[in-house]
């Protein structure tokens, strides 16, 4: 079965840093695109990012929102994908959700999420 | 950036009733959408992808049409294992752009 499984969150105080996990099984990891989506309390759903794999030269996307601030990295020896969130603001506050993106009838969708990881950014 | 509009952002349905939600992309998007269902306190769920390509293990009530710029989400017979919430997502260009919203809930 593929789990997502995300941790690394908790409460962080504006202009800090912080560092997002999520272990990946039950599938062929190096295979797969991942991206990063979010939910702030109560609101809709907001792609934050991607992370291509090594036969894209793990090149990546961003959200304009949060574009120069986080970067996705991922470990594919290890399963593993990451999100380094810098420079926090209030409105990132959320949860935040590991997605795997899988490639069918032209297009790419996201066929497994984890279970979420919530981001508290607050003085 | 590709602007998503989905409507209504609410709908109160009985069970067994026919549901349609409707998404609008601000440009032309090809086919490049799929459908997500969440429910309070859980990840999203793909119902559909491509647009009117069923995920496996979604029930067959669930259907996709449209393309360009205008797209629909069918629940034929809803059941009440599908009041939640649902989300489309275009996935043509950067930043990929989820639509707003609809919250179906029971009359």
């Amino acid at each position: 079965d593929v789990h997502l499984v995300e941790s690394g969150g908790g409460v962080v105080q504006p202009g800090g840093s912080l560092r997002l996990s999520c272990a990946a099984s039950g599938f062929n990891f190096g295979d797969h695109y991942m991206d990063w989506v979010r939910q702030a309390p109560g609101k809709g759903l907001e792609w934050v990012g991607r992370i291509r794999k090594e036969a894209n030269s793990y090149t990546t996307e961003y959200a304009a929102s949060v574009k120069a601030r986080f970067t996705i990295s991922r470990d594919d020896s290890k399963n593993s994908l990451f999100l380094q969130m810098n420079s926090l603001r209030t409105e990132d506050t959320a949860v935040y959700y590991c997605t795997r993106a899988s490639f069918g009838s032209g297009t790419y969708f996201f066929d497994y999420w984890g279970q979420g990881t919530l981001v508290t950014v607050s003085s | 950036a590709i602007q998503m509009t989905q409507s209504p952002s609410s709908l109160s349905a009985s069970v067994g009733d026919r549901v349609t939600i409707t998404c609008r992309a601000s440009q032309g998007i090809g086919n490049d959408l799929g459908w997500y269902q969440q429910k309070p306190g859980q990840a999203p769920k793909l119902l559909i992808f491509a647009t009117s390509n069923l995920q496996s293990g979604v029930p067959l009530r669930f259907s996709g049409s449209g393309s360009v710029t205008d797209f629909t989400l069918t629940i034929n017979g809803l059941q009440p294992d599908d009041f939640a919430t649902y989300y489309c997502l275009q996935d043509l260009m950067y930043p990929l752009t989820f639509g707003g919203g609809t919250k179906v809930e029971s009359k």
